[in-house]
């Protein structure tokens, strides 16, 4: 079965800290993705990686960048977490571009 | 750039009706559309991937059709449980984009009353 996990569900930070993300695939796929999904704005692509060390950024990078040193693990960072990053991040990851994309149980980020 | 349009953004109906669920798109320019699941406060589920060559595809009690040259694409639910209810959103995946973007609708939320 396909499986793409997220370290927290529920995470509380404060303005200006460094966050980690983290979202781990075992389907061996190239692709994967962060998503952020608002209320009323659906839900945006924040950083695409295709493979070990490659990223492109997507729709909404400003404020986060990513690692992707293994295949199979994808990071978030929020290098100064700020109020409007509080938000449901959620990782996805594909075979290829055209590929199913299956996505993970989501990760709600509270910044105060 | 492409858009893509959910309608009804909500949706109730009794136990057992067969439903539609409308998603449109204003760039016929696509790979594939998928559809998802999305139960309150959780990730997505994926339930159908409709390839830009096929005109629809069947999974149980659920059937999506495409209509590229249109820009329209529709989940069939037959026999609507309680537990279809959750928020269904439609994404397109246009050739334009390098990354394998998907765009997604705003959703429809279904509740399927006992």
């Amino acid at each position: 079965d396909v499986k793409v996990t997220q370290s927290s569900r529920y995470l509380v930070k404060r303005t200006g800290e460094k966050v980690f993300l983290e979202c781990v695939q075992d389907m061996d796929h190239e692709n994967m993705f962060w998503y952020r999904q608002d209320p009323g704005l659906g839900l945006r692509l924040i950083y695409f990686s295709y493979d070990v060390k490659m990223k492109e950024k997507g729709d909404i990078p400003e404020g986060y960048s990513v690692s992707r040193e293994k295949k199979e693990r994808f990071s978030l960072i929020l290098e100064s977490a700020s109020t409007n990053q509080t938000s449901m991040y959620l990782c996805a990851s594909s075979h290829d571009r055209v590929d199913t994309q299956y996505f993970g149980p989501g990760t709600r980020l509270t910044v105060l | 750039k492409q858009e893509v349009t959910q309608i009804p953004a909500a949706l109730s109906v009794p136990e057992g009706e067969n439903l539609v669920l409308n998603c449109s798109f204003t760039d016929s320019a696509i790979y594939n559309l998928q559809w998802f699941r999305q139960d309150p406060g959780k990730g997505l589920t994926s339930l159908l991937l409709i390839q830009s060559s096929q005109r629809e595809q069947t999974s149980g009690r659920l059937n999506a059709s495409l209509d590229k040259s249109s820009g329209r694409s529709t989940l069939y639910i037959a026999a609507s449980q309680p537990g279809d209810s959750a928020t269904y959103l439609c994404a397109p995946n246009p050739l334009s984009s390098n990354t394998g973007k998907l765009i997604f609708g705003q959703g429809t939320t279904l509740q399927v009353k006992p």
